[in-house]
């Protein structure tokens, strides 16, 4: 069966340093994957989108990478703050290429 | 502003008290769908629907209904709330279907089924 797999246990990390979220995916075969950061009781919010050409994608201070044979993206806020304390959460389209599914997330914790 | 609406925020209801949850957007979006959030459990789609008219199922669509009449419109029924229907509910819309398509979220509507 298909399955979205990010780290359940919370990432406490200093304010400063660079956080790495994982995300591992089974028997998809995605063109796209999508990273959100979602706050407490509200929607997500959409934030990155890598093609599987695309090794790498940056937008200000975060990276994402994009590994098809490893079949795992890897999503990095450099410089962390406070204000990035959320749970972040990937997603991949099916491979009927209709329905989105999400993983679990992660939540992230900064420390002033 | 682009956005997608959701009421009610928050719902108590008896079982088996029919309900309707109604979701708007104004960005001229084709693909909407729902999605209920759990502890443990994340964001597991319900239903969704590619078009006017058009509707299918997702990972989880047993006890609910849906119906797509108009374009910015798509709102989840429930004909007879039990409480594993408790959760908070998001709708989602984008501008199509593809597998690029950024989904633009609502604020969630939090139900409680008695």
């Amino acid at each position: 069966s298909q399955k979205i797999e990010q780290n359940s246990e919370a990432l406490n990390i200093q304010e400063g340093k660079t956080a790495t979220l994982t995300c591992n995916y089974t028997n998809y075969s995605p063109a796209y994957l999508q990273w959100y950061r979602q706050d407490p009781g509200r929607g997500p919010v959409f934030l990155l989108l890598i093609r599987e050409n695309e090794k790498e994608k940056r937008k200000e201070r975060l990276k994402v990478t994009f590994d098809t044979t490893l079949k795992q993206s890897l999503f990095h806020i450099t410089a962390s703050q406070p204000a990035d304390s959320a749970t972040y959460l990937c997603a991949l389209y099916n491979n009927a290429g209709n329905m989105l599914t999400f993983g679990g997330g992660t939540r992230l914790m900064v420390k002033p | 502003e682009a956005q997608v609406t959701q009421n009610p925020r928050y719902l108590i209801t008896v079982t088996g008290k029919k309900l309707t949850v109604t979701c708007s957007q104004n960005m001229n979006h084709e693909y909407m769908s729902w999605y209920r959030q759990d502890p443990g459990l994340g964001l597991r789609q319900i239903y969704y629907s590619m078009n006017v008219e058009v509707t299918d199922k997702g990972d989880v669509p047993e006890g609910y209904k849906v119906s797509r009449k108009e374009k910015r419109n798509f709102p989840l029924i429930l004909e007879s709330p039990s409480p594993n229907q408790t959760s908070l509910y998001f709708c989602a819309s984008s501008l199509g279907g593809g597998a690029w398509e950024t989904q633009y979220f609502g604020p969630g509507t939090r139900l409680l089924v008695l």
